[in-house]
C-alpha cells in the first residue's frame, strides 16, 4: 500500500497569504489528523477529521482550519500568514479501530 | 492540561551499546504512550507503543517500561546500530482521543559506528 503523501512538499509564502495544504492518506484510512511541528513548540495538534467531520480540535486560532472529502482525502488551510506560521505540517492517517497512525513527509511552510 | 517532559534532549552513544530515553507526564488520567521515530526529511513513525493496564513491552531490540505510580515511561534500545540514529519522541495521553495525546520534545539520538 502506498503511505501517506502531502502536497506540496516546500512551500513559501509571504505574511498575509493564505495556504492549502493536501493529505491523501493511505487508502481505507478513514481518519486524518493534522500536527504542527516547530523547534521551539515540538509536535502540536491541529485536528482530526473522521467522515468528513471534524472530531476534535487542538488550540490553535480560528485562522487555522481544514476539511475532509468523501475520499478520506483532507485539505488544511491557513489564512493571514503569519511569520510563527513557518512549521513542517504534518498529516497522519488511521485505521478504523486502531491507535497506531502513520504519518506523512509533511509541507515544509516558510513565511517571509 | 497534559505536559509531557522527555530527556536527554541529545544523546550520543557507540554503536552496540545501549540508549535509555525517559519521560515524564503529568496527566494521571493519560492511558497510552506510543514512541515515535523522526529521520531526517521524513514524518515520525511508530515504533513502540504501551497501555496503562501493561509495565513492559518488548519488540526486539526496542522495549518500554510504565510506572504509573511515579508518571515515568521510558524507552530502551539494545544493541544500537548506525541506522537508530533518529529523533525519538514520546507522548501520553488519552487513547483514541488525539487532541489529548501530547507529544515531548524529543531526544536526538547519534549513534557512533
Amino acid at each position: 500500500k502506498a503511505g501517506v503523501t502531502q502536497t506540496p512538499r516546500y512551500l513559501i509564502k509571504t505574511r498575509g497569504q493564505q495556504v492549502t495544504l493536501s493529505c491523501s492518506p493511505i487508502s481505507g484510512h478513514r481518519s486524518v489528523s493534522w500536527y504542527q511541528q516547530t523547534p521551539g513548540q515540538g509536535l502540536q495538534f491541529l485536528f482530526e477529521y473522521f467522515s468528513e467531520t471534524q472530531r476534535n480540535k487542538g488550540n490553535f486560532p480560528g485562522r487555522f482550519s481544514g476539511r475532509q472529502f468523501s475520499n478520506s482525502r483532507s485539505e488544511m488551510n491557513v489564512s493571514t500568514l503569519e511569520l510563527g506560521d513557518s512549521a513542517l505540517y504534518l498529516c497522519a492517517s488511521r485505521p478504523q479501530a486502531t491507535d497506531t497512525q502513520y504519518f506523512g513527509p509533511g509541507t515544509r511552510l516558510t513565511v517571509l | 492540561g497534559e505536559n509531557v517532559e522527555q530527556h536527554p534532549s541529545t544523546l550520543s552513544v557507540q554503536e552496540g551499546d545501549s540508549a535509555v530515553i525517559k519521560c515524564t507526564y503529568s496527566d494521571s488520567a493519560s492511558n497510552y504512550f506510543p514512541w515515535y521515530k523522526q529521520e531526517l526529511g521524513k514524518g515520525p513513525q511508530l515504533i513502540i507503543d504501551i497501555r496503562s493496564n501493561v509495565g513492559e513491552k518488548k519488540d526486539q531490540r526496542i522495549a518500554v517500561t510504565l510506572n504509573k505510580t511515579a508518571k515515568h515511561f521510558s524507552l530502551h534500545i539494545t544493541e544500537t546500530q548506525p541506522e537508530d540514529s533518529a529523533v525519538y519522541f514520546c507522548a501520553g495521553g488519552r487513547k483514541t482521543s488525539y487532541d489529548k495525546v501530547i507529544f515531548g520534545p524529543g531526544t536526538s539520538l547519534s549513534v557512533i559506528p
